[in-house]
């Protein structure tokens, strides 16, 4: 299983892009890279999913390069109500469970 | 529609004692995720449930913890003579897909954060 690799935390102000690379040298082949977002005091939500090139919804954008060993969340325009903690996951366990790392606590001022 | 739910949202015990933590799926999910969640990590697996059958619970810890889901809907999760070191948010999450297929989406409640003292 792919190990990720992510900032703990990053600062950002209102309005500003903020973008969370996240590194998986050993993703394989049929890995998906999904991106779940955590606020204090409830469950993690997904936000996008991957597989490669580019994906964009109305939260997110999500960059894969070709190589597929990387990848970045983007967040345009930020809030604070963004502030949160970012899960980058790559690939599953046996039974489909989610394999979450420490995520990037991202903290968004006014 | 509704989500996921889990009760109590919070509970404390003291060391020893026996508790039980409810998860609500959302209507018609067939899988059934617990994980359990210490301060500033992510969450951890713990089993998995496809209807009424723990099809993987080899995240269990040890044999202090149990979960049953007797009609492939509700599922409670059980912690025998608790430890101080149970403590911690354990999360519920449902999908509609059967486990196994890499981008089924997971909703999860908001959890349940259990003391021990």
């Amino acid at each position: 299983l792919a190990k990720t690799t992510q900032p703990i935390s990053m600062d950002s102000y209102e309005g500003q892009e903020v973008n969370i690379t996240c590194s998986h040298n050993n993703i394989a082949t049929n890995d998906y890279i999904t991106w779940y977002q955590q606020f204090p005091s409830q469950g993690p939500r997904f936000i996008i999913q991957g597989y490669k090139t580019k994906v964009t919804n109305e939260v997110a954008s999500l960059f894969i390069p070709a190589d597929r060993k990387s990848s970045t969340l983007s967040l345009p325009r930020v809030s604070l109500s963004d502030t949160a903690v970012y899960y980058c996951l790559v690939g599953r366990g046996s039974q489909g469970n989610l394999i979450f790392g420490k995520g990037t606590k991202l903290s968004v001022k006014p | 529609g509704a989500g996921v739910s889990q009760t109590p949202s919070n509970k404390v015990t003291e060391k020893g004692k026996y508790v039980e933590l409810r998860c609500d799926p959302i209507s018609g999910h067939t899988a059934l995720y617990w994980y359990r969640q210490s301060l500033g990590q992510g969450p951890e697996f713990l089993i998995y449930f496809q209807g009424t059958g723990a099809a993987d619970d080899s995240g269990l810890p040890n044999d202090r913890f149990f979960a049953v889901r007797p009609e492939g809907s509700v599922s409670t999760l059980k912690i025998q003579r608790t430890e101080r070191g149970d403590s911690a948010v354990y999360l519920c999450a449902s999908s509609p897909v059967p486990g196994g297929p890499s981008t089924d989406t997971q909703y999860f409640g908001p959890g349940t954060r259990l003391t021990v003292l």
